[in-house]
């Protein structure tokens, strides 16, 4: 089976650093992606992970750990534009399918 | 580049009827073509997968008779939602990929929100 588990929620003042978990298991793995989702509209493309490590541009960062089957998005200087829903993704391999996280809703507050 | 929209962005329909969704790949090929359906404060849930010129793969528990898709050209790929119920009232997203065997990342479209009254 496959299961990939976020919080639901979380809030975080702006300017602040906010760090957002995800854990997976999943029956193939070929990379992680993070998207970020505002309400009614379409996911957008944040990040992509398929090695260990911590991958950085600019506010946004996101690391990868394969063997704890772990990731996690870190937002610094956080904006109140950044109130969105952060969706966590994972490749899998064979049919190339990208299966979604739970989300997280981030609410960013002045 | 890699752009992808759908068509409409909204529709209202009555049960009973059909509505046809489309998702078009503007200045790329896309071989492969998804189809999410996304309820309010959940996640994305894949329906389908399509490959031009073949059948779609359904995930389990999505009916194929109902969730009608096409994908006839490597620009194209439509949804129908046949015989729709308040039920099926839910934002559906579709995302494309390249033709690129290099390349991962899908283009998703602006999606459509479907209210069934």
């Amino acid at each position: 089976g496959q299961n990939i588990d976020q919080p639901t929620e979380m809030t975080a003042t702006e300017g602040a650093i906010v760090q957002i978990n995800c854990t997976y298991q999943t029956s193939g793995f070929n990379g992680l992606f993070w998207y970020q989702q505002h309400a009614g509209e379409a996911p957008t493309f944040l990040s992509y992970n398929v090695l260990d490590g911590l991958e950085e541009k600019g506010r946004f960062s996101s690391f990868l750990s394969r063997s704890k089957g772990y990731s996690y998005l870190l937002l610094k200087e956080l904006q109140m534009k950044d109130s969105a829903s952060y969706l966590c993704a994972v490749l899998n391999t064979g049919f190339q399918k990208l299966v979604f996280g739970t989300g997280t809703r981030l609410l960013v507050s002045p | 580049g890699a752009v992808v929209s759908q068509h409409p962005s909204r529709v209202i329909c009555k049960s009973g009827t059909s509505v046809k969704i489309e998702c078009r790949s503007l200045d790329f090929q896309a071989t492969t073509m998804f189809w999410y359906r996304q309820f309010p404060k959940q996640s994305l849930m894949l329906m389908a997968t399509s490959n031009e010129g073949s059948k779609a793969t359904y995930e389990q528990g999505v009916e194929k008779d109902k969730f009608l898709i096409n994908h006839a050209s490597l620009t194209l790929s439509t949804l129908t939602v046949t015989s729709a119920h308040p039920e099926d009232s839910s934002f559906y997203i579709c995302s494309a990929r390249g033709t690129s065997g290099a390349t991962v990342e899908q283009y998703f479209g602006p999606g459509t929100r479907l209210t069934v009254t």
